[in-house]
């Protein structure tokens, strides 16, 4: 049982460029998320899902897209890259109503230079 | 609005002496709580939490943290401090309903002295 895995590990950027985090998970989880943390800070929510075919905001969405077509995967995609969005990625996954404890993937991180 | 605060953001230990990290949260009801590790470079790791069923939570790698709710407490405990415990430490509340948004506090980064 792999639970969240996040590819790539590493990644360098520059700036205007796009790329896509991917996100898969393998526990047949409905709410799925996707926080950046910040050198010294905690993490912020940048999207959540619902199920496949929900998603919705969080605390910081600028700059970002993301899509659940199916329950497995939830990619998080950038447009066009900023340097403000250097950071480290990680994703969770919870199962339904009830659960409320979120797993973690390992983290993509990020550099835009 | 929830919120966590960690008192401390750094916190330095000899290897085998008592490891408390301080956590206050602040919700307009009763709170699920949590404590996650971080260790360099790795991803988090849940260590523990608190959904209103005993006070005294016990996690793993033998962390043990207590609800006290006249304090607006959680603070994390372990008696005796092993090098491997070097790490971050996050305090976070969740939002009531379906959502299940986390709300983390800024870190607490423990250091274990030999």
């Amino acid at each position: 049982n792999a639970g969240v895995t996040q590819t790539p590990k590493f990644r360098i950027l520059k700036i205007g460029q796009s790329m896509t985090l991917q996100c898969t998970q393998d526990m047949n989880h409905n709410y799925m998320y996707w926080y950046r943390q910040d050198p010294g800070m905690g993490l912020k929510l940048i999207y959540y899902s619902v199920g496949a075919g929900i998603t919705d905001k969080g605390e910081v969405p600028n700059g970002y897209n993301v899509s659940r077509s199916t329950t497995e995967d939830f990619p998080l995609r950038l447009e066009l890259a900023a340097p403000s969005q250097t950071s480290v990625y990680f994703c969770a996954s919870r199962g339904g109503q009830g659960a409320n404890t979120q797993y973690f993937g390992p983290g993509t991180r990020l550099t835009v230079l | 609005a929830q919120s966590v605060t960690q008192l401390d953001s750094h916190v330095s230990v000899s290897e085998g002496t008592p490891v408390l990290l301080r956590c206050n949260y602040s919700s307009s009801y009763s709170p699920s709580l949590f404590w996650y590790v971080q260790h360099p470079n790795k991803g988090l790791q849940l260590l523990l939490k608190y959904t209103s069923a005993a006070t005294l939570v016990k996690g793993i790698n033998g962390f043990e943290a207590e609800f006290k709710k006249s304090e607006t407490s959680f603070h994390l405990t372990k008696p005796s401090a092993h090098m491997s415990d070097a790490a971050e430490y996050f305090c976070v509340v969740s939002e009531r309903g379906a959502t299940n948004k986390l709300i983390f506090g800024t870190g607490t980064l423990l250091a274990v002295q030999p």
